[in-house]
């Protein structure tokens, strides 16, 4: 399968825990995104890796919140101190990069985080 | 964050039958994307348009780019059962050394009756 994956699919945790998601991209995608998602609404931006360097981040993304992408492949998307509002589906997508006009977004499976 | 207004919200409809759902923004894109996703599953691209005026199909899907830029039709024809789950719009605005985030519509739930 050479698609966007996702690690792990559903994660439990209780208030308070720190948790780490990690999303690995098609093989060669500069590009990566990370996204949140609740219940019944669409996925919103949280933020963006050129290769290694993270370029943007949305305001949803609180001092809590913290990604990485060291050596421009795989990324990891860390919530310390989780709270019960950090509960919701979290997507990753990644593009090839190479086309400031044509860059389409695919995405991955998700995580879906429930914080107790 | 911001949100684009979809619309139905939800829709029951009988096999066979045609569907369409649109998308408004009260801001304009340059890209409008079709996205479909399963409980549980991340979203998949079905269609994307680069240019106002487009009108492109994939297999029983047609979708268009509005003129204004700020809003976006997805047309399905003869539903089948497979086509349930949730539809989104996302619009993008594309610009050399920027993010080419998504922000997405807020959904067409689906569901199609035998």
């Amino acid at each position: 399968d050479t698609g966007v994956s996702q690690d792990p699919r559903h994660k439990i945790t209780k208030r308070g825990q720190n948790v780490t998601f990690r999303c690995d991209p098609i093989s060669e995608h500069n590009r990566l995104y990370w996204y949140r998602q609740t219940l019944g609404q669409g996925p919103e931006f949280l933020t963006y890796f050129q290769n290694e360097a993270q370029l943007e981040k949305s305001r949803l993304l609180s001092d809590r919140f913290s990604a990485e992408r060291p050596k421009g492949s795989f990324s990891t998307l860390e919530i310390q101190r989780t709270e019960q509002g950090d509960s919701a589906m979290y997507l990753c997508a990644s593009s090839p990069g190479q086309s400031p006009l044509y860059e389409t977004q695919y995405f991955g499976p998700g995580t879906r985080l429930l914080v107790l | 964050g911001q949100q684009l207004n979809q619309s139905p919200q939800s829709m029951f409809i009988q096999e066979g039958e045609d569907v369409s759902m649109n998308c408004t923004s009260s801001s304009i894109f340059n890209t409008w994307l079709w996205y479909k996703q399963d409980p549980g599953e991340g979203p998949v691209l079905l269609i994307a348009l680069y240019k106002a005026g487009e009108l492109t199909s994939n297999g029983r899907l047609t979708a268009q780019f509005g003129i204004t830029r700020k809003d976006s039709f997805l047309n399905i024809s003869a539903s089948i059962p497979s086509d349930v789950g949730i539809y989104f719009c996302a619009g993008q605005l594309r610009e050399t050394g920027t993010a080419s985030k998504l922000t997405f519509g807020t959904g067409t739930r689906l569901q199609v009756t035998l």
